[in-house]
Formats: C-alpha cells, structure tokens, sequence
C-alpha cells in the first residue's frame, strides 16, 4: 500500500494564479482532510471530507475549495492564489469504524510559495 | 467542543535522559488519544495511541498514559537518542462522525535531544 500520497512536493505559485494540490490514498479511509501548517504553528484543519460526494469547511475554507467525487482522491483547489497562503499543506485519511477510531494517517506535505 | 491543551511547546533533555510532554482535553466523552511524531521536512507520523478503556500504553521506549478523571494523558519517552528530536502532537476524538468527532490537535512540543 502506497498509503495517503500527495502530489505535488513543492510549488511556487504567482499571485492570482490558481493551482490543485493532489491527494490520492488507497487505504479505503471513509474520511480525508487536508491541513495547513505555517512555520512553528500546529496544523489548521481547511476541509474535511466524511464520504464520496460529502465535503464541509473547517477552521481556515477561505480561498480553498474541496471536492470528492471518489474514496480515493480528495484534491483541494486553490483559485486565486495570495501570498497568506504560503505553508505547508497536508492531506490524511482516516477510518473511523462505529465509534472506535484508528487514528490518521498523513501525506508527506505540499510546500507551497506564493510570490 | 473539545480543546487540546499541550505542554510544554519546547523541550531540551540531555541523550539518555527521560522526556514528558503533557496534554489536557476538555471533552469528557472524547475517547481516542493518539500521538503523532512529525520529523523535519515530513508529515506527522503515529507513534503510539491509547483508548478510554485502558490507563497506559508501552512501545518500547514510549509510553503513554492516561488519567480520565483528571482529563489529562502524557507521552514519556526514555532513554532519548538524537533521532527522537522532532515536533510531537496530541490529540483527542470521541469517535463520533462529522465535524463533532475530527481530531483535534495540540498546538505541539518541539523536542531537542543533544547528544
């Protein structure tokens, strides 16, 4: 298993242009979110997803949109790129079961400059 | 909802010494708490998780532990070599779906081991 994979590692983006960051696993996780982590700070949640065709906001939707047309692929789409979007972005998947949790599992990160 | 205090944000120990990183939650029904260990340049990795049902957890040289009445859980590590310096997160769920059960994260606790 590949796990949660994210494409791509690193990217610089001028103001105003739009990009997708990718995010695919095939770990068959019922959930999928995607996290924003700017230098020394913790990770803010941007979207979240519960199932195929099910998305909702977070802490920190503005700028971003999400969708989720299958189990696999959950990409977050940037369109009008400005330099407060320079971070580290990440994608997970988790699989939560009833009520017992198995915890998330991350993508190596996007590193994303916007200049 | 549920908040994730983590202490302390930094933390320096000598190689082979023991190393505590402390978590509070405020939820009384959150019922998951793992632990996530994020190296330089990488995503946030699991290193060792701990349920409701039980009070400690060992691997090798992590433990966790788990006070639920106290609503508090603590990650040690011993015998710390320099590969165990990185940024740790806890976190806390219930378990439930949608927006009421997603981990919520401390801010993180950025170990430094010198050798």
């Amino acid at each position: 298993n590949a796990g949660v994979t994210q494409t791509p590692k690193f990217r610089i983006l001028k103001i105003g242009q739009s990009m997708t960051l990718q995010c695919t696993q095939d770990m068959n996780h019922n959930y999928m979110y995607w996290y924003r982590q700017d230098p020394g700070m913790g990770l803010k949640l941007i979207y979240y997803s519960v199932g195929a065709g099910i998305t909702d906001k977070g802490e920190v939707p503005n700028g971003y949109n999400v969708s989720r047309s299958t189990t696999e692929d959950f990409p977050l789409r940037l369109e009008l790129a400005a330099p407060s979007q320079t971070s580290v972005y990440f994608c997970a998947g988790r699989t939560l079961e009833g009520a017992k949790d198995y915890g998330y599992t991350f993508g190596s990160g996007t590193r994303l400059t916007v200049v | 909802g549920e908040n994730v205090e983590q202490h302390p944000s930094t933390l320096s120990v000598q190689e082979g010494d023991s190393a505590v990183i402390k978590c509070t939650y405020s939820d009384s029904a959150s019922n998951y708490f793992p632990w996530y260990k994020q190296e330089l340049g990488k995503g946030p990795q699991l290193i060792i998780d701990i349920r409701s049902n039980v009070g400690e957890k060992k691997d090798q040289r992590i433990a966790v532990t788990l006070n639920k009445t106290a609503k508090h859980f603590s990650l040690h590590i011993t015998e710390t070599q320099p590969e165990d310096s990185a940024v740790y997160f806890c976190a806390a769920s219930n378990g439930k779906g949608g927006s009421q059960g997603n981990l919520i994260f401390g801010k993180g606790t950025k170990l430094s081991v010198k050798p």
